[in-house]
């Protein structure tokens, strides 16, 4: 079992449509994170949350919402995404967020149509 | 803010000959830096990392980065290849802002190692 585990790996929807990715952390890791990683650009930090509580809001658009209900677990609802929006989006935790040392999941690709 | 630059988008290497990737950063705080790895349809993992101490890191594959405080580099090295080392490598750098480490990563240099 792998120490961040992202689901789904593949996603594919149409503007209109509500969707939400999940990750979960066996580590016991108090932060975490979403980054979007898109191709020839380097790593976006979207979101942080410390301890439950988000710390950091990297200009995301809204329709981007993030829901951190423990430190085990981390959730990005997409509602009317754009195809710019299409990117591999990763989930990542650490021990807490001093230590700058960061473990990924292996991602989930999402497809904007 | 801080900033890190891999100038090579793309290494061609033949099998058990050298690398270096290269990495410069932009900082006017004190860091930490970074190697991480990634291979195809997987996220990232850490490779190495400089966080305080000797100047050269190594990791348990062979590959070693050395921390240049003067040249803002930290470029990675491995003195023979594999074909399994055929991967995505990012340089990271991190610094202390807003309460929390914030991780800056570069574009990336793609490692192609030629049988």
């Amino acid at each position: 079992e792998t120490g961040v585990t992202q689901t789904p790996r593949h996603l594919v929807m149409g503007m209109t449509n509500k969707k939400s990715l999940k990750c979960e952390q066996h580590l016991g890791h108090n932060a975490m994170y979403w980054y979007k990683q898109s191709a020839k650009k380097p790593l976006e930090l979207m979101f942080v949350y410390n301890f439950k509580e988000q710390t950091e809001n990297n200009s995301v658009p809204s329709r981007f919402s993030p829901e951190c209900p423990n430190s085990s677990h981390l959730f990005l609802h997409l509602h009317t995404l754009q195809p710019e929006d299409s990117a591999l989006y990763l989930c990542a935790s650490s021990q807490d967020v001093l230590t700058g040392e960061l473990f990924f999941g292996e991602g989930s690709r999402l497809t904007v149509l | 803010a801080q900033s890190v630059t891999q100038l090579d988008s793309q290494v061609p290497v033949f099998e058990e000959a050298p690398v270096e990737l290269r990495c410069n950063y932009s900082s006017s705080v004190s860091v930490y830096l970074f190697w991480y790895v990634q291979y195809p349809n997987q996220g990232l993992q850490l490779l190495l990392k400089y966080l305080s101490g000797s100047t050269l890191v190594e990791s348990i594959n062979g590959f070693e980065a050395e921390f240049n405080k003067s040249q803002t580099s930290f470029h990675l090295r491995k003195p023979s290849v594999h074909i399994s080392d055929t991967a995505e490598y990012f340089c990271a750098v991190s610094v202390l802002s807003g309460g929390y480490q914030k991780v800056t990563f570069g574009t990336g240099t793609k490692l192609q190692v030629i049988p």
